[in-house]
């Protein structure tokens, strides 16, 4: 049973556009929020992470948009750009260490 | 240069052989964890370690074994009792505390036949 629901499976943007992708989850002990970017044949890298005490996390591009009551996190990728193309992980942990993942979004952007 | 080595990079055993995957990390990060990820399913987490002698099971880990003798190191066992070992294999590790960037391996695709 997966613990972090993950939409869409995959998505396909225009260059310049913007990647939504969504999480959902259900454990409240759940306070942290990575999301993480793999490219193919590689081990996934962090990309941006939140905490449940903020509700919006901006770096670059990548934007996090956290909803503590409706147990929704998402992620948003402005002026997608061709680099971007990857497949995008959410997850969730406790302060046990364990990292509970969704089960990944393939963004792919034309150019 | 710091980091994660999995050794190798694509490995293939006949079906009722164990196989030992390896990890090794130089960031001296004291929690290692072994994930495999299969198309459409995410990662699911096999085993972790918090310290050294130390290890506990994840989601997923009836049909393999780990040891964690060292730090640097955290081998991943897959034995013949595992039913569907063809997988990708991923490692990781982090400083101490839930709330620590997880750094990851490039993975060993395993192959059973």
């Amino acid at each position: 049973q997966q613990q972090v629901k993950q939409s869409p499976q995959s998505l396909i943007v225009q260059k310049g556009g913007i990647s939504i992708i969504n999480c959902a989850y259900e454990n409240t002990a759940f306070d942290y929020f990575p999301w993480y970017q793999q490219f193919p044949g590689k081990g996934p890298a962090l990309l941006i992470a939140i905490r449940p005490d903020v509700s919006e996390k901006k770096e670059g591009r990548f934007t996090i948009s956290f909803n503590k009551s409706a147990k929704q996190f998402s992620l948003h990728i402005m002026d997608s750009q061709p680099g971007d193309s990857a497949t995008y992980f959410c997850a969730a942990s406790r302060s046990d260490y364990k990292l509970s993942f969704g089960a990944g979004t393939t963004v792919t952007v034309r150019a | 240069d710091g980091g994660i080595t999995q050794s190798p990079k694509y490995l293939f055993r006949k079906e009722g052989q164990n196989v030992t995957l390896s990890c090794e990390q130089n960031l001296n990060h004291d929690a290692m964890y072994w994930y495999r990820q299969d198309p459409g399913q995410g990662l699911r987490l096999i085993y972790y370690s918090q310290i050294v002698n130390d290890f506990q099971k994840g989601d997923i880990a009836e049909g393999y074994s780990v040891s964690r003798e060292k730090k640097e190191s955290f081998p991943l066992t897959v034995t013949s009792a595992q039913k569907n070992p063809t997988a990708f294999y991923l490692c990781a590790s982090s400083m101490s505390g839930g709330f620590y960037e997880q750094y990851f391996g490039p993975g060993t695709r395993l192959t059973v036949t």
